[in-house]
């Protein structure tokens, strides 16, 4: 079956670390751009981050540069967030998330889209 | 960044209404403009890429249309499955913004 499952999400104080994962099957892994999506309570989609086909390029959005970081096991297909700092704000489910496989991005379609989705994992940030 | 709006925010319509959902941008760019749905408690699903390109599976009574700073999203004839929250997404630049979302309720 071709999918994403998201784990590691859970409560943590203001100041902690978290790391999620990502474990991806049915599809080809190493050919595919990944992302990290979140969504606050009742609100709306942020896209985080995402990573190219071997590690090598890496993008964020600015509310997370420096404390987050993406990353990759083409060996184990999968995909982790590493959370750190992390503020109330932080709190979302995040998403990981698979990318089209794009002509510019070294594959044969027009698109870059989100075409395939996890269930998401929860991450709460409190005191 | 590029920011984008949607227009309206929310929307009441029937049962085979011809819906129409409008994302705004604040720049111009090429056609990397994506639609998504979104059910509660649900991950979002792609129904639209490259502005108009219908992902595959995905019910021909959706389109979309646009380039530049106006991109559309049309539903012909809304079925009760189609409920939900709707967003559009430019993967045309980083960081790759989400619209606030639409929510098309009975």
């Amino acid at each position: 079956e071709v999918q994403l499952v998201e784990s590691g999400g859970g409560l943590v104080q203001p100041g902690g670390s978290l790391r999620l994962s990502c474990a991806a099957s049915g599809f080809t892994f190493t050919k595919y751009w990944l992302s990290w999506v979140r969504q606050a309570p009742g609100k709306g989609l942020e896209w985080v981050a995402n990573i190219n086909q071997d590690g090598s390029e890496k993008n964020y959005v600015d509310s997370v540069k420096g404390r987050f970081t993406i990353s990759r096991d083409n060996a184990l297909n999968s995909l982790d967030l590493q959370m750190n700092s992390l503020r109330a704000e932080d709190t979302a489910i995040y998403y990981c998330a698979r990318h089209g496989r794009d002509r510019g991005w070294g594959g044969d379609q027009d698109s870059r889209a989100l075409d395939m989705w996890g269930q998401g994992t929860m991450v709460s940030v409190s005191s | 960044d590029i920011q984008l709006t949607q227009s309206p925010s929310f929307l009441s319509a029937s049962v085979g209404d011809r819906v129409t959902i409008t994302c705004r941008a604040s720049q111009g760019f090429n056609s990397y403009l994506a639609w998504y749905l979104q059910k509660p408690g649900k991950a979002p699903k792609l129904l639209i890429h490259s502005a108009s390109t219908l992902q595959g599976g995905v019910p021909s009574r959706f389109s979309g249309s646009g380039s530049g700073t106006e991109f559309t999203l049309t539903i012909s004839s809304l079925q009760p499955e189609d409920f939900a929250t709707y967003y559009c997404q430019q993967l045309n630049s980083y960081p790759f913004t989400f619209g606030p979302g639409t929510k098309v309720d009975i």
